[in-house]
């Protein structure tokens, strides 16, 4: 059974670098597309990004400009980078496996709070 | 403003059925069966209950179904639990550049 864990800094000061790792354990990265999706408190899922295995990635255009997703294969790792962050950031971080577009394993997610 | 449009509640009583619409357009549920249902308890990561229009994860019951007609697709859960209440997410692939749009959620209240 495949396990997924967020972790990193749960307060990012505004304009500053919001950077989260997803370690993967208990199965492959192999073959699957892996995920950041967040959720603001209290409002709905927004898909952030997505890698392949092969490096390949994929981003909401909404956050396009400011966001990096990638894969360390060698660590079974993977980060997501989210660059100039507001309040409106703040908010629930997943990472969640899966095949082309649904997610089949999901984190148990971490907060991130952008505040001063 | 969430890309699928769904309902903000829908509520039943232990044993009745009830359904859920996700409705968007001809770029995303109504030209692919790439639509997904989750669901999320208060606190808790989102599931994966659908996939593909009415496909079932191993382990999720069969109360669980889903169906899709035009640009609307529907979760339905029929013997409603108590352990069902919880708020309920679609989402499909789309052919703009946002790839993967997701629905604003539906709460379900078992009465």
């Amino acid at each position: 059974q495949v396990q997924l864990q967020e972790s990193g800094p749960g307060l990012v000061k505004p304009s500053e670098t919001l950077s989260l790792t997803c370690t993967v354990s208990g199965g492959s990265i192999s073959s699957y597309y892996w995920s950041w999706i967040r959720q603001p408190a209290g409002k709905g899922l927004e898909w952030i990004g997505r890698v392949y295995n092969s490096g390949s990635t994929n981003y909401n255009p909404s956050l396009k400009s400011r966001v990096t997703v990638s894969v360390d294969t060698s660590k079974n790792e993977i980060s997501l980078k989210l660059s100039s962050v507001t309040a409106a950031d703040t908010a629930v971080y997943y990472c969640a496996r899966g095949l082309y577009v649904r997610f089949d394993d999901w984190g148990q997610g971490t907060l991130v709070t952008v505040s001063s | 403003q969430s890309a699928l449009t769904q309902p903000a509640s829908v509520s039943g009583s232990p044993g009745q059925s009830i359904t859920i619409s996700c409705t968007g357009t001809s770029s995303d549920v109504g030209a692919y069966n790439y639509v997904s249902w989750y669901q999320q308890h208060p606190g808790k990561a989102p599931k994966l209950m659908i996939y593909d229009v009415s496909n079932r994860p191993s382990g999720v019951s069969n109360r669980f179904s889903g169906s899709k007609s035009g640009n609307t697709a529907s979760l339905t859960i029929s013997g409603l639990q108590a352990e069902d209440e919880a708020d309920y997410y679609c989402s499909s692939y789309t052919s703009s550049s946002t790839l993967v749009v997701f629905g604003g959620g539906t709460k379900l209240t078992v009465l």
